[in-house]
């Protein structure tokens, strides 16, 4: 593995369905997000960590959970899904949390609740 | 809340120069940034610039920020097809969790 990646790549899934979209970094980076992108609104942020064994809230949380078991993994889940959230799925990671540090994006995926 | 705005789109000829703008609102920003968003891909970081700077230059790539008027824009020179992507401005505090994206300026490039 290099850097960060994200599974499925995409995914068309029955609203009420619960979904988990996998995140893998392998940087030993300590912050982790994950963001959706809508068209004309650009990324906003669902979930972060800054470190393995916290989580916290971000923008638009309503309808995800996340956890951190470990400093590589960072799993986002939909427990029920609804058509709004079809969306395109970015998982991100940095060094650390805050202001300054690079974060790098996953592929995405893509997500299409019906 | 803090608000990050841009164009959502900016067509330019092969060979001319590009600029994209942004406008924020949060007067703590620190850290300004471009990132790019190639078709089906994630974002990768262009270029950033400190709130004390007023330029960045970076070979083709220039960051201006005004500062007073909350504003920062990216000058690409000799703009080529492989310039065609989604450009994001994006602001973050010493502080602050979030980084604050704009909704992106899709940047064609005609031949």
């Amino acid at each position: 593995i290099a850097g960060i990646t994200q599974a499925p790549t995409s995914q068309i899934l029955a609203a009420g369905r619960r979904m988990t979209l996998r995140c893998t970094q392998d940087m030993r980076h300590n912050a982790m997000y994950w963001y959706r992108q809508d068209l004309g609104l650009g990324l906003r942020l669902i979930h972060y960590s800054n470190t393995a064994g916290t989580t916290g809230k971000g923008e638009v949380p309503d309808g995800y959970s996340v956890s951190r078991a470990n400093t590589d993994d960072f799993p986002l889940t939909l427990a029920s899904a609804v058509p709004s959230q079809t969306s395109v799925y970015f998982c991100a990671s940095s060094m650390t949390g805050g202001g300054g540090n690079e974060q790098f994006f996953g592929p995405g995926t893509r997500l299409t609740v019906l | 809340g803090e608000d990050v705005e841009q164009s959502l789109f900016l067509s330019v000829r092969e060979g001319d120069s590009s600029v994209i703008n942004c406008t924020y609102t949060d007067s703590s920003s620190t850290y300004l940034y471009w990132y790019k968003q190639e078709p089906g891909a994630g974002l990768q970081l262009l270029t950033y610039i400190f709130s004390n700077m007023d330029m960045k230059q970076d070979q083709r790539l220039t960051v201006l920020l005004n500062k007073k008027d909350k504003h920062l824009s990216l000058r690409i020179a000799d703009t080529q097809t492989g310039d065609s992507a989604i450009y994001f401005c994006a602001e973050s505090s010493n502080y602050g969790q979030n980084f604050v994206f704009g909704p992106g300026t899709r940047l064609s490039v005609l031949p």
